[in-house]
């Protein structure tokens, strides 16, 4: 199987820029999608097809993907932006999530 | 808007079944392939089953194959998940979730339920 690595977490301060890695064996090669997941809530999709943002979803949100790291990247991060992100990929027939990411915006 | 309503969970006992359903609507479903994912609590996401459109094709993850059937009814607009020998382990909130294509496989998840919690405990 295709393992899925993010870092437990990430701080950054309100208006710089947070960045977000996901690694796995040539996951340049596959498409990766990032979702937002805050306390209590559902899962919201924020990047698809590694760098297509969804109708809703602000501009400061953007991402990557070559080699074996995908990375999303939050430009002048806000506290709302606070929140746990699973990077997804496919791999043989199933879907692949990375661990989480807890965002802190300090 | 699309919405997705999920239905079915609460406590089961250990080597006991139990089915989920998950009603759609504000889109055309047979024209999208579906999801389960479920969470544990605390835990990461991690995806269940995927069923085509038109419910020829399915996938599971490997814990579950065997134990857990995907099924859908494009009449009603709803998507199913049968459980089986459940254990400790499927304890999670399971989320149905739309597919972006008709297909199973490549697809992501454009939208999600608001989740139902499966406790197995004795």
């Amino acid at each position: 199987s295709s393992d899925l690595t993010q870092p437990p977490s990430v701080s950054v301060s309100p208006g710089q820029t947070a960045s977000i890695t996901c690694s796995g064996d040539k996951l340049g090669d596959k498409y990766v999608c990032w979702y937002q997941q805050k306390p209590g809530q559902s899962p919201v999709l924020v990047i698809s097809q590694d760098t297509k943002r969804p109708s809703g979803i602000p501009e400061r949100f953007s991402g990557s993907n070559s080699g074996n790291t995908a990375t999303l990247t939050i430009s002048g991060t806000q506290a709302m932006d606070e929140a746990d992100y699973f990077c997804q990929a496919w791999d043989s027939n199933t879907v692949v999530f990375g661990g989480g990411t807890k965002l802190t915006v300090l | 808007q699309v919405q997705l309503v999920e239905s079915g969970g609460g406590v089961v006992q250990p080597g006991r079944s139990l089915t989920l359903s998950c009603a759609a609507s504000g889109f055309n479903f047979r024209r999208y392939g579906m999801h389960w994912v479920r969470q544990a609590p605390g835990k990461g996401l991690e995806w269940v089953a995927v069923i085509s459109d038109d419910g020829s094709d399915k996938y599971y993850t490997h814990s579950v194959k065997g134990r857990f059937t995907i099924s859908r009814d494009n009449s009603k607009a709803t998507l199913y998940l049968q459980m089986n020998s459940l254990r400790a382990e499927d304890t999670a909130v399971y989320y149905c979730a739309k597919a972006d294509s008709r297909k199973a496989v490549t697809s992501y998840f454009d939208y999600w339920g608001q989740g139902a919690l499966v406790t197995v405990s004795s």
